[in-house]
């Protein structure tokens, strides 16, 4: 299984906030994939990149994929306590599967 | 329909029991996965189903049971389970040999052996 390292683990911050997280790999991926995940909930995908440099947008959420496909960030601007989750990235490592990092615990409060 | 459906939601079993887990998708996707996720850690893969046959097991112990009896229907047959395997488990669909859509989770059910 390909190792994904997820930086920081955990993060609070203050409503209205900029964050950014991390996740890094000495492998290269076909693509890599964010989740988010609620306690008691399956992961929900947000985005998936595909091609090196690659940036995605999705509202106040920024993705970006590393030049050589090991690693991504994930922005958030003005965070809201509804990002409050766990964020999972996920590498296709072939075969139709995927390995997943630790997360990072993000929680923003009010 | 887009989601995956999983039940039941919660399940208690003493060591001797047999139950089953059930997953359900009809979003067209011929790959379903189960995932054993532990508290504070990733999920970890256990099966992978491709066009309902089974392509992966990820060295899991003969306890665990998949089954694809169709396209849209994955079981998870439990045994002689142990309490280290109290855990959520999740079913997953996609499409083959494309990743680009990701994987659809269910909501997982919340097993716990006693």
């Amino acid at each position: 299984t390909q190792l994904l390292e997820q930086s920081p683990q955990f993060l609070s911050i203050q409503e209205g906030e900029n964050l950014t997280v991390y996740c890094n790999s000495s492998s290269v991926f076909s693509s890599l994939q964010w989740y988010r995940q609620e306690p008691g909930e399956g992961p929900v995908l947000l985005v998936t990149v595909v091609t090196g440099g690659e940036v995605k947008k999705l509202k106040r959420l920024t993705f970006q994929f590393g030049d050589a496909r090991k690693d991504s960030s994930l922005h958030i601007t003005a965070a809201q306590p509804g990002d409050t989750g766990l964020y999972l990235c996920a590498g296709d490592y072939g075969n139709n599967r995927l390995a997943f990092g630790k997360g990072n615990q993000v929680v923003v409060i009010p | 329909d887009t989601e995956v459906t999983q039940t039941p939601k919660h399940l208690v079993m003493g060591m001797t029991n047999k139950k089953s887990l059930k997953c359900e998708q009809h979003m067209g996707h011929r790959a379903m996965y189960w995932y054993k996720q532990k508290a504070k850690k990733p999920p970890e893969l256990m099966f992978v189903y491709s066009y309902e046959k089974l392509s992966i097991n990820e060295s899991v112990p003969s306890r665990f049971s998949p089954e694809c009896p169709n396209s849209s229907l994955l079981n998870l047959h439990l045994h002689a389970l142990q309490p280290e395997d109290s855990a959520l488990y999740l079913c997953a669909s996609s499409q083959v040999g494309d990743l680009n859509y990701g994987y659809t989770f269910g909501s997982g059910t919340r097993l716990t052996v006693v």
